[in-house]
C-alpha cells in the first residue's frame, strides 16, 4: 500500500527557534497534502491544505506566518514552525492524497514536537 | 458547520464485541471513515463506507450507517488486547472542500 513518511518522528527544540517537519509520499505522487495538529486526547484539527506548486490554504485561526508550508514537489511537503513556543508543542500529522480522490488519502506516522 | 461526535471512552473484556458510535451533522457527506491510532503513532485507515450503503463488513469489523439519523457505528467482533487504541470517525463533507472532518476519538480499552 501507499506509504507516507514524516521526519523527524520526534523533535525537541528551544523556545524561539524554528523547526522543519518533512512529509513524503514514498511510492506515489500526491497532488494534495494536508497538515493536521492533534492536541492530547483531542481530535485532529486541519491546519492547512497544500497543493504542489501553489500556496497553501490555511484554516481559519491558523497563522500562516508561523506555520510555513512548502509543497515543492509531488512527493514532498514541509511544515516549518517558526519562533516556536511551548504552546506549539503538539503532534503534527500529514496526509497525502492521490488523484483518486478522498478515498485514497494516506496518513503519515506523525511528528511529536516539544518546545521547551 | 460540520460536526462529528463520538463518546470518549469504551472499556470491554477480551473476546467481547465492541461497538463504537459516531454521529455527524453534514447530510451531504459522501464517505465516512474509521481510523485507528495506536499510542504515539499516526492514523491507520480501518475501513470506510460510501453514503449509499447501509452496512459494510470486513473480517472482524462491521460498519453500520443510518443515514436518516446520521449515525455511524463500528463493531469489532472478538475484541483483542491489540485492538486497544483510539478510534476516530471522520466524514468527508463537500462544503469543507476535500479535507476530512474528524471526531474527537474514542479510546477503546481492552482488558484480559
Amino acid at each position: 500500500g501507499a506509504v507516507v513518511s514524516q521526519h523527524p518522528s520526534r523533535v525537541i527544540c528551544k523556545s524561539g527557534t524554528s523547526v522543519k517537519i518533512e512529509c513524503r509520499s514514498l511510492d506515489f505522487q500526491a497532488t494534495t497534502m494536508f497538515w493536521y495538529r492533534q492536541f492530547p486526547k483531542q481530535s485532529l484539527m486541519l491546519m492547512a491544505t497544500s497543493n504542489e506548486g501553489s500556496k497553501a490554504t490555511y484554516e481559519q485561526g491558523v497563522e500562516k506566518d508561523k506555520f510555513l508550508i512548502n509543497h515543492a514537489s509531488l512527493t514532498l511537503s514541509t511544515l516549518t514552525v517558526t519562533s516556536a513556543h511551548p504552546e506549539d508543542s503538539s503532534f503534527y500529522i500529514c496526509s497525502a492524497m492521490t488523484s483518486g480522490g478522498i478515498s485514497q488519502q494516506y496518513f503519515g506516522p506523525g511528528t511529536r514536537l516539544t518546545v521547551t | 458547520g460540520e460536526d462529528v461526535e463520538q463518546s470518549l471512552f469504551l472499556s470491554v473484556r477480551e473476546g467481547d464485541s465492541s461497538v463504537i458510535n459516531c454521529t455527524y451533522t453534514d447530510s451531504s457527506s459522501t464517505y465516512l471513515y474509521w481510523y485507528k491510532q495506536e499510542p504515539g503513532a499516526g492514523l491507520q485507515l480501518l475501513t470506510y463506507i460510501f453514503s449509499n450503503m447501509d452496512m459494510k463488513q470486513d473480517q472482524r469489523l462491521t460498519v453500520l450507517l443510518n443515514k436518516k439519523d446520521k449515525h455511524l457505528s463500528l463493531r469489532i467482533a472478538d475484541t483483542q488486547t491489540g485492538d486497544s487504541a483510539i478510534y476516530f470517525c471522520a466524514e468527508w463533507a463537500n462544503q469543507a472542500g476535500t479535507a476530512l472532518i474528524f471526531g474527537k476519538g474514542t479510546t477503546l480499552s481492552v482488558s484480559s
